[in-house]
Formats: structure tokens, sequence, C-alpha cells
């Protein structure tokens, strides 16, 4: 079955620090993924994008993920955390056969603290 | 960049009543819209799809002839939530994938909090 997963309910880390949020997937076929972010009441900011290419891929704010095939992972990473940065993170996956429509994992929380 | 624009952000409506909420892409054509439902601290669950003059395409469990989508033209999807109850007090967000397609763009609008009292 098709799917996509954030393992972790929150991340907590000091402003400075690198941090991470991971995201693992399952798909037939080849795997599109994406990164958004939500602040409170609002609708999803676009991060990044992995279509094809290089599997390090560098997107908005600092942020950056890796596609790992062998893995099926696409964790996102950023070297230095910001307060600004306490949002909430959203890995998509779209599957085969849906439409395009994106399919979002169920969000972790990121708590950066001063 | 491509902006979709929501509305209304907030509604609160009476038991019983319907409720449109309208997204326009304000800069591109949306040849797909993607309705979202979102609960507290929980992820998007995928409501529908439609495509521009089709009829929207619904996921499983979702009743479409409450949540009521269309989708008449490239720049405009609407969502009508009918016979609205408290229980589907929610935050909705459209989703509009532009007319390339090949480059996966999607632009979400900022969403409709809905409180049926």
């Amino acid at each position: 079955a098709q799917s996509v997963a954030q393992p972790e309910d929150q991340v907590n880390v000091a402003e400075g620090n690198p941090l991470t949020v991971k995201c693992t997937y399952s798909v037939s076929g080849n795997p599109y993924l994406f990164w958004y972010v939500q602040y409170p009441n609002r609708g999803l900011q676009f991060l990044l994008k992995y279509i094809t290419g290089d599997n390090l891929v560098k997107g908005s704010y600092g942020f950056e993920a890796e596609f790992n095939k062998s893995q099926t992972s696409f964790h996102l990473k950023k070297p230095s955390a910001l307060v600004s940065d306490s949002a909430l993170y959203f890995c998509a996956v779209i599957f085969s056969n849906s439409g395009y429509a994106l399919n979002f994992g169920k969000g972790t929380s990121l708590l950066v603290t001063p | 960049g491509a902006v979709v624009s929501q509305h209304p952000s907030r509604v609160i409506c009476k038991s019983g009543t319907s409720v449109k909420i309208e997204c326009r892409s304000l800069d591109f054509q949306a040849t797909t819209m993607f309705w979202y439902r979102q609960f507290p601290k929980q992820s998007l669950m995928l409501m529908a799809t439609s495509n521009e003059g089709s009829k929207a395409t619904y996921e499983q469990g979702v009743e479409k002839d409450k949540f009521l989508i269309n989708h008449a033209s490239l720049t405009l999807s609407t969502l009508t939530v009918t016979s609205a109850h408290p229980e589907d007090s929610s935050f909705y967000i459209c989703s509009a994938r532009d007319r390339t397609g090949l480059t996966y763009g999607y632009t979400f609008g900022s969403g409709t909090r809905l409180t049926v009292v």
C-alpha cells in the first residue's frame, strides 16, 4: 500500500542548532515528494520538492531535503534553526493513480527555543 | 508567484444552513483543484479532486451530496457545505494545480475556518 509517514509528532531544537524533520514513504513507481510548512490558522507554504535529479534538494528559507531511495526517506533539514521556524511541517507524496493529489503525512510540530 | 485566493477566511453559520467557500487562482489557470479538510493539530485529509468542467471525484467516505464542489472555470472552484452540522466544523483548504502540470506546481489557499453552531 502507498503511504507517507512522519514518525515524530514533535521536534524540539535550540536556536542555532541543526534540525531534521523525518519523512518516509512508500509508493508505486517514481516518488514525487514535497515539504510544506503551516503557521497557525494559515494555508500551506511550499518549501521544496523532489521530482527527479539531484538527491539533495534546496528550498525556501534555508531548508533542504535529501532524497534517499534505498531508505525511502525524504528528511527535511536546516543547518541552523531559527525561532521563527517554529511551525507545523508536512511531508507530502503523490501516489500513483491518485489524480496527482498530494497526500500528506500527519505533520510534525517543530519548536525552536531561544 | 502563483496565488490562490480563498474566501471567506472565517465563517460561523447556524446548523442546517449552507455555506459556500470560494477559491480563485489569481494569475494562473488551475487545471485541477483539490479540497482538503483539516482537524485541529491533524493532517490534511483529501476530500475531493475537481477538474475544470468535470464532476468532482470524491474520496471514500466523503459525502458528495453534503460537500458540493463546482469547478466551472479555470480560475474558480467552490465548495458548498450543505445542511451544515457542528461535526462539519473544520478548517477547509483548497489547492490548485497549474496548467503546466509537469512542474507539479501546487498553490494553496489560506484556508477557511468553518464553525457550525
